[in-house]
């Protein structure tokens, strides 16, 4: 067990359709990391928040956006969704030694997501 | 931005020592992580290289040289169980971990 918990496991939905993903990170952990795993793909960097606050964008796509609270956990949220938006969403948080990621990541088990 | 070449698929023989290699091009490269992820799990840390040379934990063993954008990782006594998909990843000046494309490794009796 990462610390790091997502829900929903797995969701369907039709096109069209907009979901929220949920993410808390493991106690502690100001970063939560965003990434999309597509089949038999790698894995996609999103989108990260430190502390609240938007730090870096991956190839997020305008039709998804996310937040951190101030409780730290954090939501991505997918609209207008396309068949090629299945995939697995991964949430991970990091610990940070002088403000620099020490290279591990902790990731929740993830939430698939099928459009159909 | 960023690019990581690693090898599709590799296969071994249970007990065997395999190398996966990643070469990478980044801007603003803090260190080198590998990382595992069995069919259907989560990917789970491995290991960091932010130095240059070889960092061994168990079986696995991790290396890097900067100065030839190469890393790779070691696994010794291969077993069954480390059948899976494994990734390197490339730390940026942003405190961000941009992934490569995996490599499926699968050992075989």
């Amino acid at each position: 067990d990462s610390g790091v918990t997502q829900t929903p496991k797995h969701l369907i939905t039709a096109t069209g359709q907009r979901v929220t993903l949920r993410c808390s990170p493991r106690s502690g952990d100001l970063s939560v990391y965003w990434y999309q795993q597509s089949l038999d793909q790698g894995l996609q960097f999103l989108i990260q928040y430190y502390n609240g606050e938007e730090r870096a964008k991956g190839n997020i796509l305008e039709r998804f956006s996310a937040q951190q609270f101030p409780d730290l956990h954090s939501e991505l949220n997918l609209s207008s969704l396309e068949l090629g938006d299945s995939a697995l969403y991964f949430c991970a948080s990091s610990g940070h030694i002088q403000g620099r990621n020490t290279g591990e990541l902790f990731f929740g088990e993830g939430s698939r997501l099928t459009v159909l | 931005g960023q690019s990581l070449e690693q090898p599709s698929e590799v296969t071994a023989v249970e007990g065997a020592i395999v190398q996966i290699n990643c070469t990478y091009q980044t801007s603003g490269f803090y260190g080198l992580s590998w990382y595992q992820q069995h069919d259907g799990g989560a990917p789970t840390f491995l290991s960091y290289n932010a130095l240059d040379g070889l960092e061994e934990t168990g079986r696995f063993s991790s290396f890097l040289s900067r100065s030839d954008s190469y890393g790779y990782l070691l696994l010794q006594e291969l077993q069954m169980k480390d059948s899976a998909s494994y990734f390197c990843a490339v730390l940026t000046g942003a405190n961000n971990l941009f992934f490569g494309t995996g490599t499926r490794l699968t050992v075989i009796p």
